[in-house]
């Protein structure tokens, strides 16, 4: 089965300042894909990068970059340049690439940007 | 035009009654999903459509019915509402049915259940 750990309940940064996001997840399939979602205080679920078990590069999408280690089987969110709308709750999470997609998602990490 | 609607966005009940939620997605996705989002913010899935069959079906109570009228429909019907039952209900949509690109979940605004 597959699972989904951040081990960082909550974080405060200044803002400007890069942050990471832990992730580590735990799978014996070898076709998996890897999600980070944005949840602001309003409530909304919002997508915000991808990264493929097979991709060789790590994603990056403007200021959010996942650092893919597969190896050690860590995602960690990069966020560049941190702004005070980056703060909300950020979630990981993991499907696998065959079968039917049952995204499976991590506790969540409530970042805070302090101006 | 929102892309993942729900409503309602509150509902506030008495244990025992039946409620529905009802969501619509305007993406043309083939897959539709409901997740539940519980007071510690943990996020699980409970169902998961694709053009209108159930594909997933997670353990959870047969009070809970989800239907699907088309593919661009999928609504939540819950009877005899317990306290427990109080949460954030997440409706989402993907493009594909898997974990791969392009198989990202597009949620709704959630709609927050509150049985009292």
């Amino acid at each position: 089965a597959q699972k989904i750990t951040q081990t960082q309940p909550g974080m405060f940064v200044q803002e400007k300042e890069a942050v990471t996001l832990d992730c580590t997840y735990d799978t014996s399939d070898p076709s998996y894909g890897l999600f980070w979602y944005k949840q602001p205080s309003s409530g909304e679920m919002i997508f915000l990068i991808y990264q493929g078990s097979y991709d060789q590069q790590n994603a990056t999408e403007g200021r959010y970059s996942l650092n893919f280690q597969k190896a050690r089987k860590s995602a960690n969110l990069v966020i560049s340049a941190s702004q005070l709308g980056d703060s909300a709750m950020y979630f990981c999470a993991m499907g696998l690439i065959q079968g039917a997609q049952k995204l499976v998602f991590g506790q969540g990490t409530r970042l805070t940007i302090n101006p | 035009d929102t892309a993942v609607s729900q409503t309602p966005k509150y509902l506030v009940t008495q244990m025992g009654n039946d409620k529905s939620i009802k969501c619509e997605q305007n993406l043309g996705h083939d897959t539709m999903y409901w997740y539940k989002q519980d007071s510690k913010k943990f996020l699980k899935i409970m169902f998961s459509y694709n053009n209108k069959e159930l594909i997933i079906n997670e353990t959870v109570p047969n009070r809970f019915s989800p239907k699907s009228p088309d593919k661009a429909h999928l609504n939540l019907h819950i009877n005899s509402l317990e306290l427990g039952d109080s949460a954030v209900y997440f409706c989402a949509s993907s493009r594909r049915l898997s974990g791969g690109a392009g198989g990202e979940l597009f949620f709704g605004e959630g709609s927050r259940l509150t049985v009292l």
